[in-house]
C-alpha cells in the first residue's frame, strides 16, 4: 500500500455540483493533512488543513478527517468551472525517528460548464 | 500573505554547468524547503532547512547542494547539471512547530529548468 493515495482522475462533475476528492494514508499516528490546488503550469496553493477528527469548512471547502479509517477528503461545494486543476493531498507518515510529509500524486478535477 | 519568492520562472542551462537557484520569504519562517515535480512522480524533497547553516537531506539529494546564510534565503545548487535534472523546481517555507511535517508550506511559483 502507497503511504499517501489519491484517484488520478480525472473527476468531472457539472458546474454547481458538490466535488468529493479522497485520499487514504497508511499511517495510523499520522497527525497532520494538508489540501492543496494546483493548476497546470502552477505552483500548489494551500487550501486546508486539518489536524483533529471531524470536518473543517472554509467557504465552499470542507476538509473531512476520519483517523479510524485513514482518510482524509476534500468537498468543493458549488463547484465553479475555476475550480478544475489538480489537488494534491498531503499528510505527515512516521518515517523511523521523525514524521515526514509525504504528497499524493494527485486527483485531476474537471469543472463542466 | 506569505510571498516566497523564487529567483527566475524559466531557465536554461548545459550540462556540466554549476546552476543557482534562489529563494526569498518574507514571513520569517523557519523552515525552508526545495522540491522538484516530475510527471507521474509527484513533488519530491530535496533539501530542508531548519535553520541558518542548517540543513537536512530530502529524498533525492544526490546531485544538489544547498546554502542558508540568512533567514530568509535559501539557495540549490546543482553542482554539475545533468540532463536528468530538467524538472520543476518548487521553493517553499513554514513556521516551525511540532516538527516540519505538521506545519503547512507556501510554494513560490516555481523555476523550470531545462537542461541542454
Amino acid at each position: 500500500q502507497k503511504e499517501v493515495e489519491q484517484n488520478s482522475g480525472p473527476l468531472s462533475v457539472p458546474e454547481g455540483a458538490i466535488a468529493s476528492l479522497n485520499c487514504t494514508y497508511s499511517d495510523r499516528g499520522s497527525q497532520s493533512f494538508f489540501w492543496y490546488r494546483q493548476y497546470s503550469g502552477k505552483s500548489p496553493e494551500l487550501i486546508m488543513f486539518i489536524y483533529s477528527n471531524g470536518d473543517k469548512e472554509d467557504g465552499r471547502f470542507t476538509a473531512q478527517l476520519n483517523k479510524a479509517s485513514q482518510y482524509v477528503s476534500l468537498l468543493i461545494r458549488d463547484s465553479q468551472p475555476s475550480d478544475s486543476a489538480t489537488y494534491l493531498c498531503a499528510v505527515n507518515i512516521n518515517a523511523g525517528n521523525n514524521r515526514k510529509l509525504i504528497w499524493g500524486l494527485g486527483t485531476s478535477l474537471a469543472v463542466n460548464p | 500573505d506569505v510571498k516566497v519568492t523564487q529567483s527566475s520562472r524559466y531557465l536554461v542551462k548545459r550540462t556540466g554547468e554549476k546552476v543557482f537557484l534562489e529563494c526569498v520569504q518574507d514571513m520569517d519562517h523557519e523552515n525552508m524547503f526545495w522540491y522538484r515535480q516530475d510527471p507521474g512522480l509527484g513533488l519530491r524533497l530535496i533539501y530542508f532547512s531548519y535553520d541558518v547553516k542548517m540543513k537536512e537531506k530530502g529524498d533525492i539529494p544526490e546531485g544538489y547542494s544547498v546554502s542558508r546564510e540568512k533567514k530568509e534565503r535559501f539557495s540549490l545548487i546543482l553542482e554539475s547539471a545533468s540532463t536528468n535534472q530538467t524538472s520543476m523546481y518548487l521553493c517553499a517555507s513554514s513556521k516551525m512547530g511540532g516538527g516540519y511535517s505538521n506545519q503547512p508550506q507556501h510554494f513560490g511559483d516555481g523555476t523550470r529548468l531545462s537542461i541542454l
